[in-house]
């Protein structure tokens, strides 16, 4: 079993609808959750960190995060064509070194 | 201020030939990565660097690949010989400090292998 488990996708939806965007993992010491943004032959750019649980809001943006059933969603509002790329989900522990990705799920925004 | 930058960005070449990938980091970022990414596939870690010294790199197959960081700033991954399951992307990132779990990791555009 994967640390991390993200649905590959694509998603594809039409503009201006909400995506929902998920991510499972499987070690209870994960304490930092991060979601990447990785746009065709590009390296993927932070878009959202969360520390332990709770929700965190960045403009269209909102990482979610639920310990007590270890998942982690990415909600984007309002999705622009913009936005079609690969995101990326990741982990980290306590005073860790490492940086865990999940798979990635495309993204396709539909004009 | 730049980004990391990698050079090349695409490369071709035959099984068995040699191969190797720069990363030139984010000015005064002293831990640079080097990560492998497949197709379909988020990054895995091959190697870390806290300036010159390679702290882990425990993912890096020694056999036929070998990295360096000479000074503590621009990076070097050696591929020798290639095989055909090393294509792939090549990424490289750099972070001011050291903790994956707070400190940003800044990812260059990668260097894209194909082996024939």
């Amino acid at each position: 079993q994967k640390e991390v488990e993200q649905d590959p996708g694509p998603l594809s939806v039409p503009e201006g609808a909400i995506v929902s965007l998920n991510c499972t993992y499987s070690n209870s010491a994960f304490q930092y959750f991060m979601w990447y943004r990785q746009y065709s032959r590009k390296g993927p750019e932070l878009l959202m960190y969360t520390y332990s649980s709770g929700n965190k809001e960045d403009g269209r943006f909102t990482a979610q995060v639920d310990k007590s059933s270890k998942y982690i969603s990415l909600f984007i509002r309002d999705s622009q064509p913009s936005d079609s790329a690969t995101y990326l989900c990741a982990v980290s522990g306590d005073s860790s070194y490492k940086l865990i990705f999940g798979s990635g799920t495309r993204l396709l925004v539909r004009p | 201020e730049a980004g990391v930058v990698q050079s090349p960005r695409y490369k071709i070449i035959e099984k068995k030939q040699p191969v190797a990938f720069w990363c030139n980091p984010i000015s005064g970022h002293n831990t640079l990565y080097w990560y492998l990414q497949n197709l379909g596939q988020g990054p895995e870690l091959l190697i870390r660097y806290e300036n010159e010294e390679a702290v882990d790199d425990s993912q890096l197959p020694k056999d036929r690949f070998s990295a360096e960081r000479l000074k503590g700033v621009d990076s070097t991954l050696k591929i020798q010989p290639a095989e055909l399951g090393d294509s792939a992307v090549y990424l490289c990132a750099s972070s001011y400090g050291r903790q994956a779990s707070t400190d940003t990791q800044y990812f260059g555009p990668g260097t894209r292998l194909t082996v024939l």
